[in-house]
């Protein structure tokens, strides 16, 4: 079975610049995340899908950050623009997610975007 | 509020001894709790989860985790380490009774050391 497929793998920009992400997940799963991972910490949920609907965008700056995920399967992340502290590794993540409350829902990840802003 | 422990920000153990890797946890309901690990430029790897039953849980690449209810813990453990376990280590909780909406919680990570 394909996992998470993300690209680009890197991606350096200048700070003010706009940047997107693409993420496919695994075949069937209707739950898909977008988290951001900064050097040194622990993931932090950007956006919750549930086929193509918000399901928690609670953290998502949204002054900048923006996400869809047309048709329920492949999903984009842009970011405009952005700025030095966006530096990170964007992960995409999926699972089966039947029911959106299915606390036993095992999350797979994709190998992330590492974003450098200078 | 829900909130995850990883005490130790890096763990140093010899090739063929026994590691341990510690996560406390804080919820008010009962929790779901789940272990990553994460090599260099790579995604999180699901290693295992506890969910219901047996207290012990057998996960993947011999790894293995003990939910401890009274001291609200879930440490992974392996018998015996290699030196391709030498990763970042996150562990994560769910609380079953937070709604609806119920965001993973993860720690900070703890960087694993195996030394040859």
């Amino acid at each position: 079975e394909a996992g998470v497929a993300q690209s680009p793998r890197y991606k350096i920009i200048e700070k003010r610049q706009s940047v997107a992400f693409w993420c496919n997940p695994i075949s069937g799963h209707a739950t898909l995340y977008w988290y951001q991972q900064i050097l040194g910490q622990g993931p932090k949920l950007l956006i919750q899908f549930q086929n193509n609907g918000v399901v928690d965008d609670s953290q998502l700056p949204k002054d900048r950050f923006s996400a869809e995920r047309l048709k329920g399967v492949d999903s984009t992340l842009k970011i405009q623009p952005a700025k030095l502290e966006d530096s990170a590794v964007y992960l995409c993540a999926s699972s089966l997610g039947v029911l959106a409350s299915d606390g036993a829902d095992t999350q797979y990840f994709g190998p992330g975007t590492r974003l450098t802003v200078l | 509020a829900q909130s995850v422990a990883q005490p130790e920000d890096q763990v140093n153990v010899a090739e063929g001894n026994p590691l341990t890797v510690k996560c406390t946890y804080s919820v008010s309901g009962n929790p779901y709790l789940f272990w990553y690990v994460q090599y260099p430029n790579r995604g999180l790897q699901f290693l295992l989860k506890y969910i219901t039953g047996d207290n012990l849980v057998k996960g993947s690449y011999g790894f293995e985790a003990e939910f401890n209810k009274s001291q609200t813990s879930f440490h992974l453990k392996k018998p015996s380490a290699l030196v391709s376990d030498s990763a970042l280590y996150f562990c994560a909780v769910r609380d079953n009774n937070a709604g609806n909406n119920r965001k993973l919680i993860w720690g900070l990570g703890t960087s694993l050391a195996v030394n040859p």
